[in-house]
């Protein structure tokens, strides 16, 4: 069973920084890219960052470009993100979430979430 | 960036009923398009990928269409469950975007 597990989230103040992890397991993670997504309270998704399934290429929403990082270790199965520099618009419920490929890319196992608050 | 446009944002039914959501994109997207349902305090599930092709396991009462900027999704018969948030997404190019959601409710 594929199962997504996101842990580090919290609460911290502005300026400050996190890291997120998401624990794979139930399928061979090196053969999938990765992906964060967000969600702020009360609104919509929002796509975060991806990254291929060796690493080597990443990819962001321009909002978070220089201060968040993608990353994630094959040999344990685990996907990152690094956030530096938070601000209050940061604050969201953080999913990791698989990408798989049939014709198209699509996202089709989602981790239950880690919420992060950036407030004073 | 590629904007999504979902309509309508909020919709009112019964169940039995059949309702169509439909999602727009700023410029063609061939069949990159996915669509997900969201309950309350959970993850989204996926329900359809490549604009039609159903996901395993979703109930055949969900189907999609549509192709280069317009695409529907439709439920064919409301049942309690299915009243949840719903958002289309496009993987054509980067950055990845999502409609900003049409939320279904019961009447």
């Amino acid at each position: 069973e594929v199962q997504l597990v996101e842990s580090g989230g919290g609460l911290v103040q502005p300026g400050g920084s996190l890291r997120l992890s998401c624990a794979a397991s139930g399928f061979t993670f090196s053969s999938y890219r990765m992906s964060w997504v967000r969600q702020a309270p009360g609104k919509g998704l929002e796509w975060v960052a991806n990254i291929k399934e060796d690493g080597s290429e990443k990819y962001y929403v321009d909002s978070v470009k220089g201060r968040f990082t993608i990353s994630r270790d094959n040999a344990k199965n685990s996907l990152y993100l690094q956030m530096n520099s938070l601000r209050a618009e940061d604050t969201a419920v953080y999913y990791c979430a698989r990408v798989a490929w049939i014709q198209i890319w699509f996202y089709d196992y989602w981790g239950q979430g880690t919420l992060v608050t950036v407030s004073s | 960036d590629i904007q999504l446009t979902q309509s309508p944002s909020f919709l009112s039914a019964s169940v039995g009923d059949r309702v169509t959501i439909t999602c727009r994109a700023s410029q063609d997207i061939s069949s990159y398009l996915a669509w997900y349902q969201q309950k309350p305090g959970k993850a989204p599930k996926l329900l359809i990928y490549a604009a039609s092709t159903l996901q395993s396991g979703v109930p055949s009462r969900f189907s999609g269409s549509g192709s280069g900027t317009e695409f529907t999704l439709t439920i064919s018969t409301l049942q309690p469950e299915d009243f949840a948030t719903y958002y289309c997404q496009q993987l054509n190019n980067y950055p990845i975007t999502f409609g900003q959601g049409t939320r279904l409710e019961i009447k």
